[in-house]
């Protein structure tokens, strides 16, 4: 069973801090996605990335994927209220079927 | 463009009783997934469509749950008969290869 476990599982931090999500799995993914999810509503992808080593930035956030393609990191610089939310991560396995980790919810105080 | 449509938003229902959630997938999109969410599980895969035809469903839970997509641009999730353990946002998404799209979700209460 591939599982994807994510840490911290929850996450309080003033408005300008920079902050670090891990998701880790022992098994090797093709590609890996993240998400963020606001209450009421469903995930929305943030970015997808496929090779090893692979660094891709959007805006404030950063997103690495490992080497040995079984983990991931999301690093968000200068936080902003607006960044709180469940953060998922998603790991393909299967012809484009994810699997997504437990999940880091991040709160974001102004 | 309209995204995925999923109705109803929210369904309260007694325990034994059918329910039956739908989902209209982004046009054009050639997969369909159905997930479960609760505090405890997580987001769940439970079963997915590629061209209407559904490929894994080892995540449905029990015989209790059916899907079926008679056409590209309609699915159903049926529970019969529903238990109280059922109570979990219910989400549909659909993809294009690898980018899916969720929709907002349908919110099932079981009493």
């Amino acid at each position: 069973t591939q599982l994807l476990e994510q840490s911290p599982q929850f996450l309080s931090i003033q408005e300008g801090e920079n902050l670090t999500v891990y998701c880790n799995s022992s098994s090797v993914f093709s590609s890996l996605q993240w998400y963020r999810q606001e209450p009421g509503e469903g995930p929305v992808l943030l970015v997808t990335v496929v090779t090893g080593g692979e660094v891709k930035k959007l805006k404030r956030l950063t997103f690495q994927f490992g080497d040995a393609r079984k983990d991931s990191s999301l690093h968000i610089t200068a936080a902003q209220p607006g960044d709180t939310g469940l953060y998922l991560c998603a790991g393909e396995g299967g012809t484009y079927k994810y699997i997504f980790g437990t999940g880091t919810r991040l709160k974001v105080l102004a | 463009d309209a995204g995925v449509i999923q109705s109803p938003r929210h369904e309260v229902t007694e325990m034994g009783q059918e329910v039956t959630l739908r989902c209209k997938p982004i046009s054009g999109h050639n997969s369909l997934f159905w997930y479960r969410q609760t505090m405890m599980r997580g987001l769940e895969l439970l079963i997915y469509f590629n061209n209407n035809v559904p490929i894994d469903d080892s995540g449905m839970p029990e015989d209790r749950f059916s899907a079926k997509m008679p056409n590209a641009s309609f699915s159903t999730l049926k529970i019969q008969p529903s238990e109280p353990r059922d109570s979990a946002v219910y989400f549909c998404a659909s993809s294009m290869r690898y980018e899916q799209y969720f929709g907002p979700g349908t919110r099932l209460t079981v009493t």
